[in-house]
């Protein structure tokens, strides 16, 4: 079945550091890709997102590329704030018949800035 | 425009107990999901309801249920409550248009359920 898989974290970086969080997926049909972010006590909130293959998504300074031939979405910024600080998802939704908004996530992974 | 919301946002409840939980979507939206977190398990997709009908339904028993009312807002009911039930629960909304590969879905706070 479809699945997204994250790289395990934490993450700890330093302010104004360079990050970069790996998600890959397995899917059938063309996907689309997201990434949500979750603050301590909160839902998720929509980061970016991609609906075909070499779309890139962009938000806040983060950025993802959905690479179709290496199943990848991985998120990236390039420099990082305290304030990013939180627990970042990665999703997909099947796009094909568009029955359905079921979203699968991947694990999670926290993202630790210090400063 | 308001998001999402969901009622209650904290609740306690004892095994063997019933509870329901409540779910307003974004004004003009359709289509109503609802997932579960835990740490052990992570985001699992309950079930999806549009226009009143369940689109789809995750892998979970009997004891979760939901519905959709005619002005989109859903409640999702869980039955003779275990321990494991004990989660944040958490609702998105989107528009649910068929074929709309770019619907977004926006999520609620959630409902943290504790179960004793």
């Amino acid at each position: 079945g479809d699945s997204v898989t994250q790289m395990e974290g934490p993450v700890t970086l330093s302010e104004e550091a360079f990050l970069t969080i790996n998600c890959t997926y397995t899917a059938t049909g063309y996907p689309s890709l997201f990434w949500y972010v979750q603050y301590p006590g909160e839902g998720l909130q929509l980061l970016l997102k991609a609906t075909k293959a070499d779309d890139k998504g962009s938000n806040k300074g983060f950025e993802a590329t959905y690479r179709k031939e290496t199943t990848s979405f991985h998120l990236e910024k390039g420099s990082v704030q305290v304030s990013d600080s939180a627990v970042y998802f990665c999703a997909l939704r099947q796009g094909y018949g568009g029955a359905t908004n079921k979203l699968i996530f991947g694990t999670g992974t926290l993202l630790a800035v210090q400063p | 425009k308001a998001g999402v919301t969901q009622t209650p946002r904290y609740l306690i409840k004892t095994r063997g107990q019933q509870v329901t939980l409540s779910c307003s979507p974004i004004s003009g939206h359709r289509s109503v999901s609802w997932y579960q977190q835990t740490p052990g398990q992570g985001l699992q997709f309950l079930f999806e309801y549009f226009s009143e009908t369940q689109r789809n339904k995750g892998n979970f028993p009997g004891r979760f249920s939901g519905r959709q009312f005619s002005n989109s807002r859903s409640e999702m009911n869980v039955s003779t409550l275990e321990l494991g039930d004990s989660a944040l629960y958490l609702c998105a909304s989107s528009s649910g248009l068929a074929g709309a590969s770019t619907d977004t879905q926006y999520f609620g706070p959630g409902t943290r359920l504790t179960v004793l």
